[in-house]
């Protein structure tokens, strides 16, 4: 079957640096998706990575390793608006998403 | 850009009776849309792949008759739940994917509709 794995829910501090976990096991590879959703809102785009290797975008960066079914989402000088749910998802060889439980991230000042 | 609205935000209806959900692209045509239902605590579902002018495709488990949908331009989509019951609340979301950028498989998503049935 298609499985995602991610943790269900990490702590931070502010400023500091915090990387979220995601490993994947899916028919097919076409891409990996990281998402932020806050509560009671839709899911907003951060990232997409295809091939291995980190992808920095501002104080968010994406790595990925397909060998190892492997992705981390690291995010730099944290913020309190970074208190979210990060959701981990890959495209199947059908294009389809295969969607991740989600990583609660919990910021304290 | 690639806007994604839905209507409406929330939504309160009695069991028994049906309720209709829009999700509409507002700057692009989206060929295809995605429904997803989200459980609290819980990650994204998918319960169907909206084509423009074709059947929708249904996930495994999802009843057809039960959540139906229409996307006849290619700019809306409608989801209906018929028969809503208690279990049917949950955190409805629409997306769709913009050919006309570089990139087609990125999901643009709606804002959400939350539905409650009493």
């Amino acid at each position: 079957g298609q499985n995602i794995d991610q943790p269900t829910e990490m702590t931070a501090t502010e400023g500091a640096i915090v990387q979220i976990n995601c490993t994947y096991q899916t028919s097919g590879f076409n891409g990996l998706f990281w998402y932020q959703q806050h509560a009671g809102e839709a899911p907003t785009f951060l990232s997409y990575n295809v091939l291995d290797g980190l992808e920095e975008k501002g104080r968010f960066s994406s790595f990925l390793s397909r060998s190892k079914g492997y992705s981390y989402l690291l995010l730099k000088e944290l913020q309190m608006k970074d208190s979210a749910s990060y959701l981990c998802a890959v495209m199947d060889s059908n294009y389809q998403l295969i969607w991740g439980a989600g990583t609660k991230l919990i910021i304290k000042p | 850009g690639a806007v994604v609205s839905q209507h409406p935000s929330w939504v309160i209806c009695k069991s028994g009776t049906s309720v209709k959900i829009e999700c509409r692209s507002l700057d692009f045509q989206a060929t295809t849309m995605f429904w997803y239902r989200q459980f609290p605590k819980q990650s994204l579902m998918l319960m169907a792949t909206s084509n423009e002018g074709s059947k929708a495709t249904y996930e495994q488990g999802v009843e057809k008759d039960k959540f139906l949908i229409n996307h006849a331009s290619l700019t809306l989509s409608t989801l209906t739940v018929t028969s809503a019951h208690p279990e049917d609340s949950s955190f409805y979301i629409c997306s769709a994917t913009n050919p006309g950028l570089a990139f087609t498989y990125e999901q643009y998503f709606g804002p959400g509709t939350r539905l409650t049935v009493t």
